[in-house]
């Protein structure tokens, strides 16, 4: 079952601009982190952010979390082709070892 | 090796046979997770091992599903008297000790059932 969901389903925007894609959760999670996948193959992990931590940035990434509203965002800045891909939020829970769910993506194009 | 590997990368089988897929996670980590992701959903957990022993089985979605890995690095992903629902991309993923850190994915196994 999928923890997460993925907000919007897909996405479009021109080279340069900035994307936005929000994920939201149903139960508590230890840390949450987002994954990029290229042609439904192999998923990279982009940044991990523990529930205590309210923002994180990574390069041209920055990675909010709201575990009042079990919500988190990521912002891609500065879009370039190369991030065409799409996008997951994976939660762990707080228990136990690092069970990671998934969410159902968000599919980017960054159009040249 | 440098990253997780994964074989074939591709496997199509006929209704009813027997399939067997591999992964070589990171060299060193003790923890290696299965999961399967169907077109445009995110990938589900099938079963989590910690060295040899299967930790966590729960996503296996029925007894025709068996994993093992035998000597703590190498797991293989056995699928027996495959049907059509079966298809989909199988991850590999590992990780250092299987705490809360970061999961190192493979390319994945497309697995067709025809």
């Amino acid at each position: 079952s999928q923890q997460g969901e993925e907000d919007p389903q897909a996405l479009s925007i021109q080279e340069g601009e900035n994307a936005t894609m929000n994920c939201s959760y149903k139960t508590s999670i230890n840390n949450l982190q987002w994954y990029r996948q290229n042609s439904g193959r192999g998923l990279v992990h982009l940044i991990l952010i523990r529930s205590n931590e309210r923002e994180k940035h990574s390069g041209r990434l920055r990675v909010t979390l709201d575990t009042s509203k079990k919500s988190s965002s990521l912002l891609i800045t500065a879009s370039r082709a190369a991030d065409t891909a799409s996008y997951f939020c994976a939660t762990a829970s707080s228990g136990g070892y690092q069970k990671v769910t998934f969410g159902t993506g968000t599919k980017l194009q960054v159009i040249p | 090796g440098a990253g997780v590997s994964q074989t074939p990368s591709n496997k199509v089988t006929e209704k009813g046979k027997y399939v067997e897929l591999r992964c070589d996670p990171i060299s060193g980590h003790t923890a290696l997770y299965w999961y399967r992701q169907s077109l445009g959903q995110g990938p589900e957990f099938l079963i989590y091992f910690q060295g040899t022993g299967a930790a966590d089985d729960s996503g296996l979605p029925n007894d025709r599903f068996f994993a093992v890995r035998p000597e703590g690095s190498v797991s293989t992903l056995k699928i027996q008297r495959t049907e059509r629902g079966d298809s989909a991309v199988y991850l590999c993923a590992s990780s250092l000790s299987g705490g809360k850190e970061t999961q190192y994915f493979g390319p994945g196994t497309r697995l067709l059932v025809l």
